[in-house]
């Protein structure tokens, strides 16, 4: 039912740089709708992680960094740390929908 | 500071509603939405909709049409989330934020702790 599609599952090694993809459509992200990620560690409440496109709440490092380009958007992580394992989500609106939608969800694994 | 504090878990039998409440502090209430999103036991997470505590207008996500209602009580800052005709898939936990509008879309920049939901027999 997501209509915002990522890769189930990312990894590497500490201090590597991941990305994380978010897929959308011509009615959400392709439609210049503002894209945002949140970090979520289990049984906890999601956390802002960047707002429209490629802001970065205050408190958030700046190894984390997005962008968007058509139909997509990404999410990277630089200088990958321990910490940074957890779920990782993309947020954008869908007007064919006429509401929110998310994206399917990634799981950071730091190898 | 902003805060956001959901009601205790629920158990309901398939069938039954459930109303779940957010009650915010630290900013003026009538001056951000609250949203509500949920997420089942392994699931990545769901839109349901948006509620204006300014005027009360609401905003439902197309799957919750008709089993959803989003209410407020503007003397204690508290927005309320009622879900109806619960199923055993309605089982997940249940979590307001509170919505930031930019100007091609919202985010959400505080959240609350959720409120677990369970759906039985």
């Amino acid at each position: 039912q997501s209509v915002l599609r990522q890769p189930p599952s990312v990894s590497g090694a500490p201090g590597q740089r991941v990305t994380i993809s978010c897929t959308g459509s011509s009615s959400n992200i392709g439609a210049a709708y503002d894209v945002h990620w949140y970090q979520q560690f289990p049984g906890t409440a999601p956390k802002l992680l960047i707002y429209g496109d490629n802001n970065r709440p205050s408190g958030v490092p700046d190894r984390f960094s997005g962008s968007k380009s058509g139909t997509s958007a990404s999410l990277a992580i630089s200088g990958l740390q321990a910490e940074d394992e957890a779920d990782y989500y993309c947020q954008s609106y869908d007007y064919s929908l006429s509401g929110s939608v998310f994206g399917t969800g990634t799981k950071v694994a730091v190898l | 500071q902003v805060h956001l504090m959901q009601s205790g878990a629920e158990v309901r039998k398939t069938g039954a509603s459930v109303k779940v409440s957010c009650k915010t502090s630290g900013y003026i209430f009538t001056n951000f939405y609250i949203d509500w999103v949920r997420q089942a036991p392994g699931e990545g997470l769901e839109w349901m909709g948006r509620f204006n505590p300014s005027g009360g207008s609401t905003n439902y996500g197309q799957r919750f049409h008709g089993r959803v209602t989003m209410t407020r009580d503007t003397s204690t800052s508290t927005v309320y989330m009622e879900l109806s005709g619960l199923r055993h898939d309605d089982t997940a936990v249940y979590f307001c934020a509170r919505g930031t509008s930019t100007s091609a879309g919202w985010y959400f920049d505080f959240w609350g702790q959720g409120t677990p939901v369970t759906v039985s027999s």
